[in-house]
């Protein structure tokens, strides 16, 4: 069955840290480029960062960049989002995507997301 | 960043109804605008991208149209299991960006 599954969210103090984690399986996890996304409650989804299919290209938005870092484990096919110094701000269902082939930025695939809650 | 507005922001409308919702891009992004229909609760999906290229086992009353700035998502007849929310997002640039969300609710 293809599907992804997230794992690793939770109710976080501002200022602390969690590591999200994303299985793959049903498809070869090697051959895509894989994001996380972020949804805010009542707003639209945000990207937070993609990462190629070798692990070589990374990118983050600006809001995230410097705190959060995205990796991913090929032979497992395992997909990662370590997250530092979080703020209320980052409170959202996190999600992983899987990009299109030839168009990554089409997200063909999506977990079913992990909540992540800032809050003192 | 590019900017997408959708409107309408919400819509009533009933079974068997053509709707459409329109999706505009604060710059030119020829046709990289896709389209995802989210449930409560649930993971956006993925119903039309490319502006026009409708997913695999996407029903074909959804169609998408449009190049440039100016984006639209018809469903010709409605179906009940389609009162959802609509997010266009555009693969042009860095960051993809979303929009707000166009509510479909049931009349």
């Amino acid at each position: 069955q293809v599907q992804l599954v997230e794992s690793g969210g939770g109710l976080v103090k501002p200022g602390g840290s969690l590591r999200l984690s994303c299985e793959a399986s049903g498809f070869i996890f090697s051959d895509f480029y894989m994001s996380w996304l972020r949804q805010a409650p009542g707003k639209g989804p945000e990207s937070v960062s993609d990462i190629s299919a070798s692990g070589y290209t990374i990118d983050y938005a600006d809001s995230v960049k410097g705190r959060f870092t995205i990796s991913r484990d090929n032979a497992n096919n395992s997909l990662f989002l370590l997250m530092n110094n979080l703020r209320a701000e980052d409170t959202a269902v996190y999600y992983c995507a899987r990009g299109r082939a030839y168009s990554h930025g089409i997200r063909d695939l999506w977990g079913q997301g992990t909540l992540v809650t800032v809050s003192s | 960043d590019i900017q997408l507005t959708q409107s309408p922001s919400s819509l009533s409308a009933s079974v068997g109804d053509r709707v459409t919702i329109t999706c505009r891009a604060s710059q030119r992004i020829t046709n990289y605008l896709n389209w995802y229909q989210q449930k409560p609760g649930k993971a956006p999906k993925l119903l039309i991208y490319g502006s026009t290229n409708l997913q695999s086992a996407v029903p074909s009353r959804f169609s998408g149209s449009g190049s440039g700035t100016d984006f639209i998502l018809t469903i010709s007849s409605l179906q009940p299991e389609d009162f959802a929310t609509y997010y266009c997002q555009q693969s042009y640039g860095t960051p993809n960006t979303f929009g707000q969300g166009t509510r479909l609710e049931i009349k």
